[in-house]
């Protein structure tokens, strides 16, 4: 248990739905971020959060919608979803976000199986 | 454009035998190079980092050998067990601006595609 949990596991969605996925951190840390993963494709940054504010958005398109209501929590929001956005979502979480201190490293969740049918 | 490649995509290998993989990068302004390992069903995990001040370091089976000069850095892995059957990523941030920084944002991790390896009993 990295002390990164994200629900739900698997998610199954139409393209019409709106859905969210959460992200809680119990580590104490102040920076978080939402990575896709897609199959034979490098991790793929989306969005970070640093003490709550936004920090980085990476010409992410504004059918994913972030959320960080406070230091321990992420949501991505989503809606209207393409099939092309099916991929595993993994949220992440470091002491702080910029440093350049090998201590600051990054936990991962489990992450977010979603398949957009 | 990827600034970390990694190969191979896949590696299969007997137990007890040796694993090797290499990540090269471009940007000189890398100074971190993590490698994170992936069981199925779970996220990344950090296994092993190296700074470019070092050439080697080792932790237990795990020893990643880096050549600043080639820009080049590999992960072995010793005696190779069933249980080391997982996707590795080699990683690389950068933590100081360079004049030949193509892009990259300071403290972000790049990441290579990954590479699934198998382990054979």
């Amino acid at each position: 248990e990295t002390g990164v949990t994200q629900t739900p596991r698997h998610l199954v969605m139409g393209m019409t739905n709106k859905k969210s996925l959460k992200c809680e951190q119990h580590l104490g840390h102040n920076a978080m971020y939402w990575y896709k993963q897609s199959a034979k494709k490098p991790l793929e940054l989306m969005f970070v959060y640093s003490l709550e504010e936004r920090v980085e958005n990476n010409s992410v398109p504004s059918r994913f919608s972030p959320e960080c209501p406070n230091s321990s929590h992420l949501f991505l929001h989503l809606h209207t979803l393409q099939p092309e956005d099916s991929a595993l979502y993994l949220c992440a979480s470091s002491q702080d976000y910029a440093r350049g201190d090998p201590k600051n490293i990054q936990y991962f969740g489990a992450g977010t199986r979603l398949s957009v049918l | 454009q990827q600034q970390v490649k990694q190969s191979p995509q896949s590696l299969i290998v007997q137990k007890g035998g040796i694993s090797i993989i290499n990540c090269a990068y471009e940007n000189t302004a890398f100074d971190y190079f993590p490698w994170y390992q992936q069981f199925p069903g779970k996220g990344p995990a950090l296994l092993i980092a190296i700074r470019p001040d070092v050439s080697e370091k080792k932790e237990g089976r795990f020893t990643i050998s880096f050549n600043k000069s080639a820009k080049q850095f590999s992960l072995h892995i010793m005696d190779s067990q069933p249980g080391d059957s997982a996707t590795y990523f080699c990683a690389a941030s950068p933590n100081h601006r360079d004049e030949f920084d193509r892009g990259s944002t300071l403290g972000r991790l790049y990441f290579g595609r990954g590479t699934q390896l198998t382990v054979w009993p």
